[in-house]
């Protein structure tokens, strides 16, 4: 059974740092392109960016281009997304998702149950 | 970057059918897809390719996509139906390469 399994709600500072994760079971991490999709409170589904575990490969949307880091580590099929220094406006709850497509189009088949993310002084 | 257009609700009874559409300029030509959020609960994808469903959706679910519109149509609506519905596309044409509606909120009345 496929399944992406992420951390914990977290509560931040602003100017904080912070490492959000996503760990994927039940098929080759390695094989599949796994996305971040940000749901700031009460609005819809934002793309943040993707990357592919097998050799780390990352695009990002142009709204989030240099505002998060994406990363994974293959050796425990894990998918990170991070801040160096977080704001109130990244409180939202994001979502890792497995990329599926034939080329042609793609979207996102199995997702992870979300992670909260709260900043305020 | 390329854009869709959804209603922000519809309101159906239950039994009824419900549509939902997404529009976007020449929509037809690219595939879409269909997420169910329902209240506290990560999206799941109902509908892939304008018209498949993924195993374990009913088939009360369906697509279609033609000209500027791809509509999901929800037939012999059940209260359980309730959430909010976002449709997707992928544009390899843009650096946004996963676009999403704004999202519709079905009400079963």
């Amino acid at each position: 059974e496929v399944q992406l399994v992420q951390s914990g709600a977290e509560v931040k500072k602003p100017g904080e740092s912070l490492k959000i994760s996503c760990k994927g079971s039940g098929y080759s991490f390695t094989s599949y392109w796994i996305g971040w999709v940000r749901q700031m409170p009460g609005k819809g589904l934002e793309w943040m960016g993707i990357i592919y575990p097998g050799d780390s490969d990352t695009r990002y949307s142009p709204s989030f281009q240099g505002q998060v880091t994406i990363s994974a580590d293959k050796s425990i099929s894990t998918a990170y997304l991070q801040w160096s220094s977080l704001k109130a406006s990244d409180t939202a709850m994001y979502y890792c998702a497995r990329r599926w497509g034939d080329g042609y189009t793609y979207y996102f088949d199995y997702w992870g149950q979300g992670t909260l993310v709260t900043v305020s002084s | 970057s390329y854009v869709l257009t959804q209603p922000p609700s519809v309101s159906v009874a239950p039994g009824q059918t419900a549509r939902i559409t997404c529009g976007g300029n020449n929509i037809g030509s690219k595939s879409v897809h269909w997420y169910q959020q329902k209240p506290g609960q990560a999206p799941v994808l109902v509908v892939y390719d304008d018209s498949d469903r993924p195993s374990g959706i009913p088939e009360r679910f369906s697509g279609s996509n033609s000209g500027n519109t791809a509509t999901l149509t929800i037939s012999r609506v059940e209260a359980g139906d309730e959430a909010d519905y976002y449709c997707q596309v992928w544009d390899s044409s843009s650096d946004l390469l996963w676009v999403f509606g704004g999202g519709t909120k079905l009400t079963v009345l």
